[in-house]
């Protein structure tokens, strides 16, 4: 089975922290994508990367960065942690996105900035 | 990226009762891919489509791929409480690796 993991279910920080978010998958799957979800808005892409130490921005990638050393695993990364980041965050992985790529998800890390 | 639009927003049904939710795009698409995320889990892969008029089924559930390829829909007859969550459609078209989901349409099934 593939798995997806993410570092933690909930997480609280406070306002102008830094905050890392790691996702880790079993598949050696070359694509990896961050996302948040937030009610009535779906699934939105922060950033993406088809590679080691590749990374593309997606829809919503501002306050955002990401890092990815290693093939099986992409951190996400608020440099400075804002409420309007409260929400959802998802990781998924991919073999291949040309539209062959079945999508797998983490199970998601809330994360309330306060 | 891509625009998709995906409606409706919310659906409710008495257990029974048959349920549609579309995806509709102004460009044409490579290929849409569905998930299904059940309350409090995260996105499940249902099916991907890739051909225009294509149609497949899944059980109770029929997915079509419009022949123009910018629209698609998932039908569920005689929906069942276990059918309870949010419904997603993402889609690729040109030679895009940047998948776009919709903002899903939650069925709520009352027994």
């Amino acid at each position: 089975d593939v798995k997806v993991t993410q570092s933690s279910r909930y997480l609280v920080k406070r306002t102008g922290e830094k905050v890392f978010l790691e996702c880790v998958q079993d598949m050696d799957h070359e694509n990896m994508f961050w996302y948040r979800q937030d009610p009535g808005l779906g699934l939105r892409l922060i950033y993406f990367s088809y590679d080691v130490k590749m990374k593309e921005k997606g829809d919503i990638p501002e306050g955002y960065s990401v890092s990815r050393e290693k093939k099986e695993r992409f951190s996400l990364i608020l440099e400075s942690a804002s409420t309007n980041q409260t929400s959802m965050y998802l990781c998924a992985s991919s073999f291949l996105w040309t539209g062959d790529g079945e999508q797998y998800f983490g199970p998601g890390t809330r994360l309330t900035v306060t | 990226g891509q625009q998709v639009m995906q409606i409706p927003q919310y659906q409710h049904v008495q257990e029974g009762e048959d349920f549609t939710t579309y995806c509709n795009s102004s460009t044409t698409l490579s290929n849409i891919q569905w998930y299904k995320q059940r309350p409090g889990g995260h996105p499940v892969f249902l099916i991907q489509l890739v051909k225009s008029g294509e149609v497949k089924k899944q059980k109770r559930l029929t997915f079509q791929f419009g022949e123009a390829k910018k629209n698609s829909s998932l039908h569920i007859t005689a929906t069942q409480t276990t059918d309870v969550g949010t419904y997603f459609c993402a889609v690729a078209s040109g030679g895009s690796y940047i998948p776009t989901f919709g903002r899903g349409t939650s069925l709520i099934v009352h027994p």
